[in-house]
């Protein structure tokens, strides 16, 4: 079985600022990866997923992550953040002979003019 | 567009009492989810169904039951045997391809909010 861990359950961040939000995961088989964002009182949307191939994943509003196996880690990071994109982010993980994706417990980002 | 509805956006419920929520989707998924979402766990899985006449526990199953009559719906009973039931459900769909170009990627429905009275 998976897990997930995101470092961080609180992020203030400036406006025009970096963010970056840390996911690690322990698994003992290979695994897909996504970040999703929720909105207050929405579903979850689908930021970046990581499947294989390039370890460097780009996804939607300027997020990108990076998959480093060595360190099972997944971070999500934006070079310069909006005020739009106070939301909470979640990691998830799913092993790649399973249908069951596994959570961390999230990552509230709020930024501040 | 295709998508999920889930209903009702809020309920309120007494103690004791049974309530469902509807999940429909139109997306022509066969896999369909039920998370639970409270403040600081994530979500966390209820129920899943990767076809028709077909579903799995998850995690937190109990005092939970589901039903799988069409491939379009997937409705939640919480019952009165769940001890905690104030949360918020999210239901989710994705197709049943496990292949890295399609690797189920799951589309969530907006949510329902529970509390118990």
């Amino acid at each position: 079985a998976q897990s997930v861990t995101q470092l961080d359950s609180q992020v203030p961040v400036f406006e025009e600022a970096p963010v970056e939000l840390r996911c690690n995961y322990s698994s003992s088989v290979s695994v897909y990866l996504f970040w999703y964002v929720q909105y207050p009182n929405q579903g979850l949307q689908l930021l970046l997923k990581y499947l294989s191939g390039s370890t460097l994943v780009k996804g939607i509003n300027g997020f990108e992550a990076e998959f480093n196996k060595s360190q099972t880690s997944f971070h999500l990071r934006k070079p310069s953040v909006h005020i739009s994109d106070t939301a909470e982010y979640f990691c998830a993980v799913r092993d790649t002979n399973d249908y069951k994706l596994s959570f961390g417990a999230g990552t509230t980002v709020t930024v501040r003019a | 567009d295709g998508g999920i509805t889930q209903s009702p956006k809020y309920l309120f419920r007494k103690e004791g009492q049974n309530v469902t929520l509807s999940c429909e989707q139109n997306l022509n998924h066969d896999a369909m989810y039920w998370y639970r979402q409270d403040p600081g766990q994530g979500l966390r899985l209820i129920y899943y169904s990767q076809i028709v006449n077909d579903f799995q526990k998850g995690d937190i199953a109990e005092g939970y039951s589901v039903s799988r009559e069409k491939k379009e719906s997937f409705p939640l009973t919480v019952t009165s045997a769940q001890k905690n039931p104030t949360a918020f459900y999210l239901c989710a769909s994705s197709t049943r391809d496990r292949h890295p170009s399609g690797a189920n990627v799951l589309t969530f429905g907006a949510g329902s909010r529970l509390t118990v009275l």
